[in-house]
């Protein structure tokens, strides 16, 4: 089973800062398999970004994501103060099918 | 516009078996693949399985001999059955749509208690 680890575990930063979130893997994942969703308190996860860097639709363009091999990255250029939250990444594999990272929390 | 809905119990004694129904509503349930995951309070995301049709479903190996999915599309609904829980299954469980190798759509999630 590929293991995904997040860094850092939080982040606490300002409106109108730049945040960079880290997701390593213990074994090489295909670019397209990676993806990142955002989740706020008592809601459901939303996709935010899918094959490394596909922004989901309707996601602002503040959003991107990079990275290949074992090491990817999400960036919001600018933060707005509805983006604090957590953050997971998630990989597919042939079994288990989805797994995700333990997340990293986004403060202010 | 794709929405989901999860149903069932909130409280489920230890060793019953948890049953979860997600209806599906702005898409066909046919022609996709269909998620199950949850989420214990304060911790990160698990996946359980997911299904194609009722013959064509694959489980997370943790999970493998106790859980069981399937597929009503005269209903566009999908079910869980989970068996002999115990303290550890609570948690809140989500059905989501597959999409390509990630999840794209996400029921609001139903909180599940597993206690006597």
């Amino acid at each position: 089973e590929i293991v995904l680890t997040q860094s850092p575990g939080s982040l606490s930063l300002s409106p109108g800062e730049r945040a960079t979130l880290s997701c390593r893997t213990s074994q090489t994942v295909n670019s397209r398999y990676l993806a990142w969703y955002q989740q706020k308190p008592g809601q459901a996860p939303r996709l935010l970004i899918y094959g490394t860097s596909t922004r989901a639709t309707g996601v602002p363009d503040r959003f991107s994501g990079s990275g290949s091999g074992t090491d990817f990255t999400l960036t919001i250029s600018r933060l707005e103060p509805e983006d604090f939250a957590v953050y997971y990444c998630q990989q597919y594999d042939n079994s288990p099918a989805y797994t995700f990272a333990q997340g990293t929390k986004l403060e202010i | 516009q794709v929405q989901l809905h999860e149903s069932g119990p909130g409280l489920v004694r230890p060793s019953e078996t948890l049953s979860l129904t997600c209806t599906v509503s702005g898409a066909s349930i046919s022609g996709y693949y269909w998620s199950w995951l949850r989420q214990p309070a304060g911790k990160g995301l698990e996946w359980i399985g997911r299904i194609f049709t009722s013959e064509n479903s694959n489980y997370h190996p943790s999970f493998k001999s106790r859980v069981i999915m399937s597929v009503d599309t005269s209903k566009n609904q999908f079910s869980l059955k989970l068996s002999s829980v115990t303290t550890a299954d609570t948690a809140v469980y989500y059905c989501a749509r597959v999409f390509g190798w990630e999840l794209d759509y996400w029921g609001q999630g139903t909180l599940v208690t597993v206690s006597s």
